[in-house]
């Protein structure tokens, strides 16, 4: 059963450029969340996509986006990229039915350097 | 928004040592998980616990929903076991984002 998957593992872009990161997914779940670390902290929450829509957003600019692929993988986007963006990247995947919590599990993360 | 406060921050300990660590939250939660994070990043999930308490191996939690707060118990702590420690809650429905604690950084010293 394979787990959450995350690529790229690393990245490094120029400020002022865009970024891609992927996510993956476990097996069955139907959700997904991404959350940004910066060094130091814990994982803050940037947004989560169900049904191929953004139900939540957390304190994050519009220059972050997302989008849900039919198959429940997903894309986090970046763009005019600041030195303040470089951190940890994680997506997390869950079930996502209405009306009921589920446990969320975490991909290996993408770390994104901004020089 | 609610807050997650944890501690101690940090927590030094021999090899074989036991150990609590405490989770706080500033309102009523519908969600707990504790998680591990390795030196590479990953977190690792061990507990999915908004009340009750559960027990795998060396390791066990309890969350006392009523007051507020959660236990991670580890004992017989070995190497492998060091890195950072997070709760974080989720509120109510349609609010199922995770909110992280500030992490404790367990080191275990053989």
């Amino acid at each position: 059963d394979a787990g959450v998957t995350q690529s790229p593992t690393h990245l490094i872009k120029t400020r002022g450029q865009q970024v891609t990161l992927r996510c993956s997914p476990k097996s069955g779940h139907d959700t997904v969340s991404w959350y940004q670390q910066a060094l130091g902290q814990g994982p803050q929450f940037i947004f989560q996509y169900y049904e191929e829509e953004e139900r939540q957003r957390g304190n994050f600019p519009d220059r972050f986006s997302g989008h849900q692929f039919p198959n429940y993988s997903s894309e986090l986007n970046v763009n005019a990229l600041l030195l303040g963006d470089s951190a940890l990247y994680l997506c997390a995947s869950s079930l996502g039915r209405r009306g009921a919590f589920y446990e969320q599990y975490f991909g290996p993360g993408t770390r994104l350097t901004v020089t | 928004g609610i807050q997650v406060e944890q501690s101690p921050p940090d927590l030094i300990l021999q090899e074989g040592a036991n150990s609590t660590l405490r989770c706080n939250f500033s309102d009523s939660v519908n969600n707990l998980q504790w998680f591990h994070q390795n030196p590479w990043g990953q977190l690792i999930n061990l507990f999915y616990i908004p009340s009750g308490t559960k027990q795998n191996g060396r390791l066990s939690a309890t969350t006392v929903a009523t007051e507020r707060y959660s236990l991670l118990y580890i004992s017989s702590s070995q190497t492998t076991d060091s890195g950072v420690y997070f709760c974080a809650v989720a509120v109510n429905f349609g609010n199922e984002k995770l909110t992280f604690g500030t992490g404790t950084r367990l080191t275990i010293i053989p």
